[in-house]
């Protein structure tokens, strides 16, 4: 079956620290990946997604993320963090050329930024 | 702002009630999708529908059903309401029938007393 797995439910770093937020996926067709950021009281808002071209992707407010298709992985960094970065995250999977599937979600991480 | 307009944002009702929540979806996208947000099961996908025909369905109760209308917006009615259906339901839209991108509404956060 295809999922998608967010490892750590709660990931805290200091302000202006390496922010690492992992996400690993398991399909047997190629997937799309997306990463959701979810503020409080809002809807979901798109940071980035990979398609099937660059494997490393970078989206809004400095985030990026490298499909790595050995380790059937799409985690998400960002160098420095930001206090206004503190957010749930998701990624997603999709499969668009198998199909139609709509877009299947982990169960998010909570980032903490602490001054 | 993503474009995807739901109403209403909060919703209160009682078991055993009726209720239906709408969305709006972006200018131009043909696809809309319903899921729903708890603690405890996440983000669960619910129902698609694009051009107005159903697309895929989901993890979606018997006592729920959706539509899309011609002019695309879309209602969600949940029916024999319960305790457990509180939550937060959200609408998204794509411009495709494949999910290559959504956009996501607001949200409307529903309570059952």
């Amino acid at each position: 079956a295809q999922s998608v797995t967010q490892l750590g439910s709660h990931v805290s770093v200091s302000e202006g620290a390496l922010v690492l937020l992992r996400c690993n996926y398991s399909s047997s067709v190629p997937p799309y990946l997306f990463w959701y950021v979810q503020y409080p009281n809002q809807g979901l808002q798109l940071l980035l997604k990979y398609t099937s071209a660059a494997t490393l992707v970078k989206g809004i407010n400095g985030f990026e993320a490298e499909f790595k298709k050995s380790e059937t992985s799409f985690h998400l960094t960002k160098p420095s963090a930001h206090m206004s970065d503190a957010a749930e995250y998701f990624c997603a999977v999709s499969f668009p050329n198998s199909g139609n599937t709509p877009l299947v979600f982990g169960k998010g991480t909570r980032l903490s930024v602490i001054a | 702002d993503s474009g995807v307009t739901q109403t209403p944002k909060h919703l209160i009702t009682a078991t055993g009630q009726r209720v239906t929540l709408r969305c709006s979806p972006r200018s131009g996208d043909l696809s809309v999708y319903w899921y729903q947000q708890s603690l405890d099961q996440g983000l669960q996908f619910l129902i698609q529908y694009y051009n107005g025909e159903e697309r895929a369905k989901g993890n979606i109760l018997e006592r729920f059903s959706a539509q899309q209308f011609p002019d695309l917006h879309s209602e969600l009615n949940l029916s024999s309401l319960e305790l457990g259906d509180s939550a937060l339901y959200f609408c998204a839209s794509s411009v495709r029938r494949e999910n290559t991108e959504a956009f996501f509404g607001q949200g409307t956060r529903l309570t059952v007393v």
